[in-house]
């Protein structure tokens, strides 16, 4: 069975500063998609970004990049130049890839609350 | 940006009692999901629905719950005897297919609230 931790509950860092945002998870799967969704006080779902596991280049969405140490099974989130919308709850989430579909069932980690202070 | 839409944004019952939980997809996609998350807690899978048929549940989605795609437009979640535990947000999600990078969309979520 697959699975996701994010070992930090809670985070604060001061506007415009960067900060990373630790995930790791367990599969035997070799194909795969992580992902990265943003959940702010609204408490809507909002994709912040995604990463295939054949690809070896991170990615990037503007200020947000990962870093995918796929032999490790990590991967992280950095946020650039923060923001005070950045202020969410973050998750990191899991989907297999079966080669000729995506199992949409997606794996959630716990989450990490992410305070952006002025 | 396409959205799905979900109604009510919130509900509140009294727990035995039926709720119908309502989601439109966007209106070309052809896989939907329902989602739920207690407060405080990750996001769980309930259930997936593909050409009219659940295509995979969750251990939560027991003989309480069901989904029903009754006019081609609406997606619903029943959940027939509410327990006080079933309180939560429950998200609504679609996407177009599954053999490429097209992503799932979330609704808004609707949070129920079992008294």
């Amino acid at each position: 069975a697959q699975t996701v931790t994010q070992s930090q509950p809670e985070m604060s860092v001061q506007e415009a500063e960067t900060v990373t945002l630790s995930c790791t998870y367990d599969t035997s799967e070799n194909n795969y998609y992580l992902f990265w969704y943003k959940q702010p006080p609204s408490r809507q779902m909002i994709l912040v970004i995604r990463q295939e596991a054949y690809k070896q280049q991170n990615a990037t969405e503007n200020r947000f990049s990962v870093n995918f140490q796929k032999a490790a099974k990590s991967f992280s989130l950095k946020i650039s130049d923060s923001q005070l919308g950045d202020t969410a709850m973050y998750f990191c989430a899991f989907t297999k890839w079966a080669g000729w579909y995506r199992d949409d069932k997606i794996i959630f980690g716990k989450g990490t609350r992410l305070h952006i202070l002025p | 940006e396409p959205e799905v839409t979900q109604t009510p944004s919130h509900q509140v019952t009294q727990m035995g009692q039926e709720v119908i939980l309502r989601c439109v997809p966007i209106s070309n996609h052809l896989y939907f999901y329902w989602y739920r998350q207690i407060l405080g807690q990750k996001v769980e899978f309930l259930v997936s629905f593909y050409n009219n048929e659940i295509s995979e549940k969750s251990e939560i989605f027991d003989d309480q719950f069901s989904v029903e795609r009754p006019d081609g437009s609406n997606f619903t979640l029943k959940i027939r005897s509410t327990k006080l535990e079933d309180s939560a947000m429950y998200f609504c999600a679609s996407t177009l297919r599954t053999d490429n990078n097209e992503k799932l969309f979330f609704g808004s979520g609707t949070q129920l609230s079992v008294l």
